[in-house]
């Protein structure tokens, strides 16, 4: 079966600090992955997907299928990023989304 | 654009009601819509796939004659929770697809407290 993993329940890290959100997942396919972020008292919102190949807000994620691995990473964290950020995983045709348990980033001044 | 829009936000009822919480996308059409459930401090689980015009497709472990999908059209789909009980008390949201490849767009959510 599908599942996502994010080791990290909450990270805090000071502004301006590198930032790196993790993310692993196991699905015998070729999957789809995605970050969604929910800032404070908001909908949850994708964030960026893996086939756009994209960076949103500064942020990037490279799918590594070796590692089963899409990490979110940002070179300068900026305290407006403080919000949940979870990763999901959808299956082939479009089937079998899921959710990691979320990570909450919080960035210092 | 792409706004999912869900009603109630809020929801406080006695033990053995039926509630009805609603889904639309405002200004796209949605030939799939998904129905998740959040409990406290945990993440989003899916509960069923709402595809126009079809029955849903339930996940393992959601009673599908508790939690009745009905997606009419292609930008409402509505999810009633039948004779609630205390244990059903959660956070319901719902998130919508424009089309096959597309990502999904959510709903502010909808907090369901059965008393």
């Amino acid at each position: 079966a599908q599942r996502v993993t994010q080791p990290e329940k909450l990270l805090s890290v000071f502004k301006g600090a590198p930032v790196e959100l993790k993310c692993n997942y196991s699905y015998s396919g070729s999957p789809e992955l995605f970050w969604y972020v929910q800032y404070s008292r908001q909908r949850l919102q994708l964030l960026l997907r893996h086939i756009s190949r994209e960076s949103i807000k500064g942020f990037t994620a490279d799918l590594n299928k070796g590692e089963t691995s899409f990490h979110l990473k940002k070179p300068f964290a900026q305290e407006e990023d403080s919000a949940m950020y979870y990763c999901a995983l959808e299956g082939n045709y479009g089937q079998n989304f899921v959710f990691g348990p979320g990570t909450r980033l919080s960035v210092l001044p | 654009g792409a706004v999912v829009s869900q009603h109630p936000s809020w929801v406080i009822c006695k033990s053995g009601t039926s509630v009805k919480i609603e889904c639309r996308s405002l200004d796209f059409q949605a030939t799939t819509m998904f129905w998740y459930r959040q409990f406290p401090k945990q993440s989003l689980m899916l509960m069923a796939t709402s595809n126009e015009g079809s029955k849903a497709t339930y996940e393992q472990g959601v009673e599908k004659d508790k939690f009745l999908i009905n997606h009419a059209s292609l930008t409402l789909s509505t999810l009633t929770v039948t004779s609630a009980h205390p244990e059903d008390s959660s956070f319901y949201i719902c998130s919508a697809r424009p089309g096959e490849v597309q990502p999904q767009h959510f709903g502010d959510g909808t907090r369901l407290s059965i008393l």
